[in-house]
């Protein structure tokens, strides 16, 4: 099992749609979540760190269930400009906490 | 500002040469990160320097050697690359040594090809 899933893609949405990321990691002791954004040949960029009360920013918002090890990734009203791949990163807590461990990516494209 | 500094941005290399990447923060941020991504998979974390000291090396081929001038400096130098070295080459900072706890930030990378 990989230490943190997401689902393979890529999602096809029309503009305006609302769209739902998942992902599920395997380390319970894991204690940071993030989402990444990444465009074609660009850096990775901070999307939303996600934390256990759920947050929002804007058309955004994430969700943490620590008991199902559940991380998700909403956006509402999506525009041409959401697409892109979205990585779900996890802090590894292993013996260091340097190390975050990434999902492989969901890419998304959004069509007008 | 949560800005890093990549040069340059692209690179192409013979397996002979020799080159050096560099990275530059001016966030105060005492831990500093080498990664590679290959197309359409994630970064992969190469180092990890933490108060400008080598803290984790994840099995990196020695061709690969890297260096930490300071706390705002970041070198990568490469000798006798492999074509399959050929990848983005990203560094990222972030504030405390405590990295998996803290945001890391990226650097638009150095897209390197070697021939």
């Amino acid at each position: 099992r990989k230490e943190v899933e997401q689902d393979p893609g890529p999602f096809n949405v029309p503009e305006g749609a609302t769209v739902a990321f998942n992902c599920t990691y395997s380390n319970s002791a894991s204690q940071s979540f993030f989402w990444y954004r990444q465009d074609c040949r660009k850096e990775p960029k901070l999307l939303m760190s996600v934390y256990s009360s759920g947050n929002e920013d804007g058309r955004f918002t994430a969700q943490l269930n620590r008991a199902s090890q559940y991380i998700s990734l909403l956006i509402r009203d999506s525009k041409l400009s959401d697409s892109a791949t979205y990585l779900c990163v996890v802090n590894g807590a292993r013996d260091s906490n340097y190390q975050l461990i990434w999902g492989a990516g969901t890419k998304l494209i959004i069509k007008p | 500002d949560t800005e890093v500094t990549q040069t340059p941005k692209h690179l192409v290399m013979g397996m002979t040469n020799k080159k050096s990447l560099k990275c530059e923060q001016h966030m105060g941020h005492r831990a500093m990160y080498w990664y590679k991504q290959k197309a359409k998979k994630p970064p992969e974390l190469m180092f990890v320097y933490s108060y400008e000291k080598l803290s984790i090396n994840e099995s990196v081929p020695s061709r690969f050697s890297p260096e930490c001038p300071n706390s705002s400096l970041l070198n990568l130098h490469l000798h006798a690359l492999q074509p399959e070295d050929s990848a983005l080459y990203l560094c990222a900072s972030s504030p405390t040594s405590r990295g998996g706890e803290d945001t890391q930030y990226f650097g638009p990378g150095t897209r390197l090809t070697v021939l």
